[in-house]
């Protein structure tokens, strides 16, 4: 119930390409889905999020798509440069009164790394 | 804005030995915290929930009395790993949360510890 499912477990695009990287979830009570960069030996940087009451949020050339039936949520990167070569995580979090202790807390998805080739 | 520190970076210790990683939010005030540890090309698996002025609430699984958590001021909370053995090497990071009613989550860079 609090897993998040994460897809490709890879991805190789050229530059210029669309990256797009999928999640799932099952647990209802998500109510804030982030998504994070990470570079090898660092910390994640938080570099988008969505809350279930919007479809598409878009920032620069980061955008998510956000299906709420369908339990689902994507990150789609535009024209991809080698600088986005990085490990992607999805995340979701539920809302506050939702099981109690557990509103802020980030579950997180297995992780894509993402290869742009020049 | 939201930056979060971390020290040491990085640590190597002896079988046996304790050590303390601290995570510091450099310019807001965090009334919660969140350890991570996070293998090598794994996820991040949360460890324990840090609130300032009370106990820390751990995950299952994490040892309480093995990782101790101290959340002493709403800009520092330390993470203890006592009595280190190898299989303790790991990835850890803090993140700190803006506020009671915000879900955005900071994280530092990171602290990696060897047991050896």
């Amino acid at each position: 119930q609090q897993q998040v499912k994460q897809s490709p477990q890879s991805l190789i695009v050229q530059k210029g390409g669309i990256s797009i990287i999928n999640c799932a979830y099952e647990n209802t009570a998500f109510d804030y889905f982030p998504w994070y960069q990470q570079f090898p030996g660092k910390g994640p940087a938080l570099l988008i999020a969505i809350r279930p009451d919007v479809s598409e949020k878009k920032e620069g050339r980061f955008t998510i798509s956000f299906n709420k039936s369908a339990k689902q949520f994507s990150l789609h990167i535009m024209d991809s440069q080698p600088g986005d070569s990085a490990t992607y995580f999805c995340a979701a979090s539920p809302r506050a009164g939702a099981g109690g202790t557990s509103y802020g807390k980030l579950t997180f998805g297995q992780g894509t790394i993402l290869t742009v080739h020049p | 804005g939201a930056v979060v520190s971390q020290h040491p970076s990085w640590v190597i210790c002896k079988s046996g030995t304790s050590v303390k990683i601290e995570c510091r939010s450099l310019d807001f005030q965090a009334t919660t915290m969140f350890w991570y540890r996070q293998f090598p090309k794994q996820s991040l698996m949360l460890m324990a929930t840090s609130n300032e002025g009370s106990k820390a609430t751990y995950e299952q699984g994490v040892e309480k009395d093995k990782f101790l958590i101290n959340h002493a001021s709403l800009t520092l909370s330390t993470l203890t790993v006592t009595s280190a053995h190898p299989e303790d090497s790991s990835f850890y990071i803090c993140s700190a949360r803006i506020g009671q009613g915000s879900f955005e989550q900071y994280f530092g860079p990171g602290t990696r510890l060897t047991v050896t």
